[in-house]
């Protein structure tokens, strides 16, 4: 059982479309990312939360982490074929770091 | 600033051999953790190294290994290579605890057959 589940595991969009993906847990983590990632590279950080009910935006990106801290959830407004690819969140955990399940999204031109 | 660096990028190996694959982090990032990743699995944590110390251990097999050098350089590796042990291998440093997140290399994909 992983202790970060991302919902949905997969989306097929329109250009210009607007979407969330999830990141869900019963624990609360000290601080939350979220990562990017393209086929056949290593995952890139987009952002990092670390207060309840933060919210972050990331031109056309918006994050927020829970206020208790045991979720978070990343909007896209208006996707563009160049915002496919996973997406992981991972949060840290007194000094452990785990990984959510990931969303594998496609945006179609 | 040159980012994470992992040799090789790809590499094919038999069933039983082992193999050594290298990361070289960030400049002053003293922390390297190693990610298995498959299709099946998503991102599974093999190992963290600070400062030429182990300091957390994922849940895989002694088969598993690795090691810090003090310029923090990273290998790890695994041996007696069995045909489940096919994945993307990632490697990933930050300056101390992963609070703020990593930046990981673009990893070593690992072919046994």
């Amino acid at each position: 059982t992983q202790l970060l589940e991302q919902s949905p595991q997969f989306l097929s969009i329109q250009e210009g479309e607007n979407l969330t993906v999830y990141c869900n847990s019963s624990s609360v983590f000290s601080s939350l990312q979220w990562y990017r990632q393209e086929p056949g590279e290593g995952p890139v950080l987009l952002v990092t939360v670390v207060t309840g009910g933060e919210v972050k935006k990331l031109k056309r990106l918006t994050f927020q982490f829970g206020d208790a801290r045991k979720d978070s959830s990343l909007h896209i407004t208006a996707a563009q074929p160049g915002d496919t690819g996973l997406y992981l969140c991972a949060g840290s955990r007194g000094n452990q770091f785990y990984f959510g399940t990931g969303t594998s999204l496609t945006v179609i031109p | 600033k040159a980012g994470v660096t992992q040799t090789p990028r790809y590499l094919i190996k038999t069933r039983g051999q082992q193999v050594t694959l290298s990361c070289s982090p960030i400049s002053g990032h003293r922390s390297v953790s190693w990610y298995q990743q498959t299709p099946g699995q998503g991102l599974q944590f093999l190992f963290e190294y600070f400062s030429e110390t182990q300091r957390n251990k994922g849940n895989f097999p002694g088969r598993f290994s690795g090691r810090q050098f003090s310029n923090s350089r990273s290998e790890m590796n695994v041996s007696t290579l069995e045909l489940g042990d096919s994945a993307l291998y990632l490697c990933a440093s930050s300056q101390d605890r992963s609070n703020y997140g990593y930046t990981f290399g673009s990893g070593t994909r690992l072919t046994v057959v």
